[in-house]
């Protein structure tokens, strides 16, 4: 089925520093989710987002509904070695199905 | 959000024989769906679980294979049949109708 181009696949950085994460689609989605998931678990809820245009912020996270409704990213302030963890990117398609698109994955590796 | 509970958490089993995987959530939803996440993979959606209905199962997923029951709204099984080696995945469910939560997932190798 169809996948979320998410980049970049990997990121190694310093703890402290920002991280910027993106999902893009050839189609256009009407709800866009971004899930952390650490070794062992299930992917766990960050941000929602429902509306083209919306920027939502929680705690470090920030993640915006791209306007042409196609992408979505997600940053990250001030890196913690807590970071560390696979970030999926979500979009579910308009037309009232409930099912959602995963990305790929990005994969945060925070050097303290 | 609902409290996810997935049964069981971790199996090895053998090729050819089947496992029945159970997810529980602590109250009422409409929507429960099944997930697979190959090794370093991304999640798969399986297939919805519909309430006292067949469920609806995405293009390359067959009942055969991973048979459902969704008897009532806080309760949903997914059987794997037949297992293979390629079956070695992490199993998850999900409920929700927006935004979805997930379960831990049931972590499963088949030797």
């Amino acid at each position: 089925g169809q996948q979320l181009n998410q980049s970049p696949q990997s990121m190694f950085i310093q703890e402290g520093e920002d991280v910027s994460m993106n999902c893009t689609s050839s189609s256009i989605f009407n709800t866009w989710l971004w899930y952390k998931q650490d070794p062992g678990e299930g992917p766990v809820l960050l941000i929602a987002l429902y509306k083209a245009g919306e920027l939502t912020s929680n705690g470090r996270l920030t993640a915006q509904f791209g306007i042409t409704r196609k992408d979505s990213f997600l940053n990250i302030s001030a890196s913690i070695p807590s970071d560390v963890g696979i970030y999926f990117c979500a979009g579910r398609r308009p037309g009232g199905s409930e099912k959602l698109v995963f990305g790929k994955g990005t994969k945060l590796t925070v050097n303290p | 959000s609902a409290v996810i509970s997935q049964k069981p958490s971790r199996d090895i089993c053998q090729r050819g024989t089947s496992l029945t995987i159970q997810c529980q959530v602590d109250s009422q939803v409409t929507m429960m769906f099944w997930y697979r996440q190959q090794p370093g993979q991304s999640l798969t959606l399986i297939a919805t679980a519909n309430q006292g209905s067949e469920a609806t199962y995405e293009s390359g997923f067959v009942i055969d294979k991973f048979p459902i029951s969704r008897p009532n709204l806080t309760f949903s099984t997914l059987t794997v049949s037949n297992m293979s080696p390629e079956d070695s995945s992490i199993y998850l469910c999900s409920v929700g109708d927006q935004p979805q939560h997930f379960g831990d997932g049931t972590r499963l190798s088949i030797l």
